[in-house]
């Protein structure tokens, strides 16, 4: 089955600094990866996605981009502001599967 | 507010009793997903319902069950609850299958004493 590794598990960031986390899986038939944003108690917020027919995809200040040679993803934040405080998960899901593989999840922390 | 709701938001309960959790999809998704939520093991797919039909299977127990029906609502089982099923447990939907966004309920958290 599906392995995805996600790096760092912790991160914090100056304000206004940009944030960078990266995924990477190990099934090569993969083909769609979200990322979701979780707050303390609350639900995995979808944020972005990305497909494996396209490399970089963007939505404001986020960004994710996709190697499917290397088979590795990642997600950018610019402008960090103190809302993004959260845990991230990256995950992927296997070409003729549905559920989602997540990674164990980045805290990232924005110091003011 | 994904538009998916759980039920109940809290559960409370004892070591070898059953329990039932309760999910329902945004209106028109076709599709709910359980998933665990753990310190140790992360967020984990267990099981999938497509229209009504088991789809597919991940990480889930024997003593876990699941169902979804003619509205498709779903309820996952929970029985022979031992400590270690403390976890907060989430549903999501998507529209069908193989369909991209899968979109998360608030979730339940159990906790098993």
């Amino acid at each position: 089955g599906e392995n995805v590794e996600q790096h760092p598990s912790t991160l914090s960031v100056q304000e206004g600094d940009s944030a960078v986390i990266k995924c990477t899986y190990s099934d090569s038939a993969s083909n769609y990866f979200p990322w979701y944003k979780q707050e303390l108690g609350k639900r995995p917020q979808l944020i972005i996605d990305i497909r494996s027919n396209v490399g970089e995809k963007k939505d404001q200040r986020i960004a994710v981009t996709l190697n499917k040679t290397a088979k590795h993803f990642s997600l950018h934040i610019t402008e960090t502001q103190p809302e993004d405080s959260a845990v991230y998960f990256c995950a992927a899901r296997e070409g003729g599967a549905d559920g989602l593989t997540f990674g164990k999840g980045t805290h990232l922390i924005i110091q003011p | 507010d994904s538009g998916v709701t759980q039920t109940p938001k809290h559960l409370i309960t004892a070591t070898g009793q059953r329990v039932t959790l309760r999910c329902s999809p945004r209106s028109g998704d076709l599709s709910v997903y359980w998933y665990q939520q753990s310190l140790d093991q992360g967020l984990q797919f267990l099981i999938q319902y497509y229209n009504g039909e088991e789809r597919a299977k991940g990480n889930i127990l024997e003593r876990f069950s699941a169902q979804q029906f003619p509205d498709l609502h779903s309820e996952l089982n929970l029985s022979s609850l031992e400590l270690g099923d403390s976890a907060l447990y989430f549903c999501a939907s998507s529209v069908g299958v193989a369909s991209g966004e899968q979109y998360f309920g608030p979730g339940t958290r159990l906790t098993v004493t």
